[in-house]
């Protein structure tokens, strides 16, 4: 069956340090691959999203994210975090390039201490 | 996405009665789809509907539960004889012809 998984359950880190959250898939075909944030009280918003084409993605608020087909992975990166990026990132997958049927991971919760 | 809309945001049920929940999808949007996430754990599609049919519903449990989004209105997913094990936070996606979901702030339904 696909799965997502995301390493890490929860992340600290204080602000300006660097921000890396794994993600790895279980498909071996075609695949769309995203990443949403949900803040504190908030709904799920699109960060970026990877279709084809330049596997370096990038999003809003400064973060980007690196496709390595061999790797199976879909990692996500920022520079330096803010305490505004205290959230839930959640990697999702959608296989075969068929719409619908997002396959999450179990989320990484991230606070940045100011 | 403030544009998809989900009433109620939080429900509270017994054992046994019924929970209806609702999705208004963004403007122009026709493709809805139904998450269900439980405590400690990410979201589990059930189920993904255009106007009056029924697409994927390969993540919906097999009784109780069902799901429709008629010509006009809202979607609703319907769980009957609620337990408590299907206390959750219920999330409805919507999308245009594109593969980019967004979401709804979603119902949060508790069973006592």
């Amino acid at each position: 069956a696909q799965s997502v998984s995301q390493h890490n359950h929860h992340v600290i880190l204080s602000e300006a340090a660097s921000l890396e959250l794994g993600c790895n898939y279980s498909y071996g075909g075609t695949v769309n691959l995203f990443w949403y944030v949900q803040y504190p009280g908030q709904h799920l918003q699109l960060l970026l999203k990877y279709f084809s084409g330049d596997p370096l993605v990038k999003g809003i608020k400064g973060f980007e994210a690196e496709f390595i087909k061999s790797k199976f992975s879909f990692n996500l990166r920022k520079p330096s975090v803010q305490w505004s990026d205290t959230a839930e990132y959640f990697c999702a997958v959608n296989a075969g390039g068929s719409q619908g049927n997002l396959i999450f991971g179990k989320g990484t919760k991230l606070s940045v201490k100011p | 996405n403030a544009g998809v809309m989900q009433n109620p945001r939080h429900l509270v049920r017994r054992r046994g009665q019924e929970a209806r929940l609702r999705c208004s999808p963004m403007k122009g949007h026709s493709h809805v789809y139904w998450y269900r996430q439980l405590p400690e754990e990410g979201l589990k599609f059930m189920v993904y509907l255009q106007k009056e049919n029924i697409i994927d519903e390969s993540g919906m449990p097999k009784e109780r539960f069902s799901a429709e989004f008629p010509k006009e209105g809202p979607s609703i997913l319907r769980i009957q004889q609620v337990v408590r094990g299907d206390s959750a936070a219920y999330f409805c996606a919507t999308s245009t012809t594109t593969y980019e979901q967004y979401f709804g702030p979603g119902t949060r339904l508790t069973v006592t």
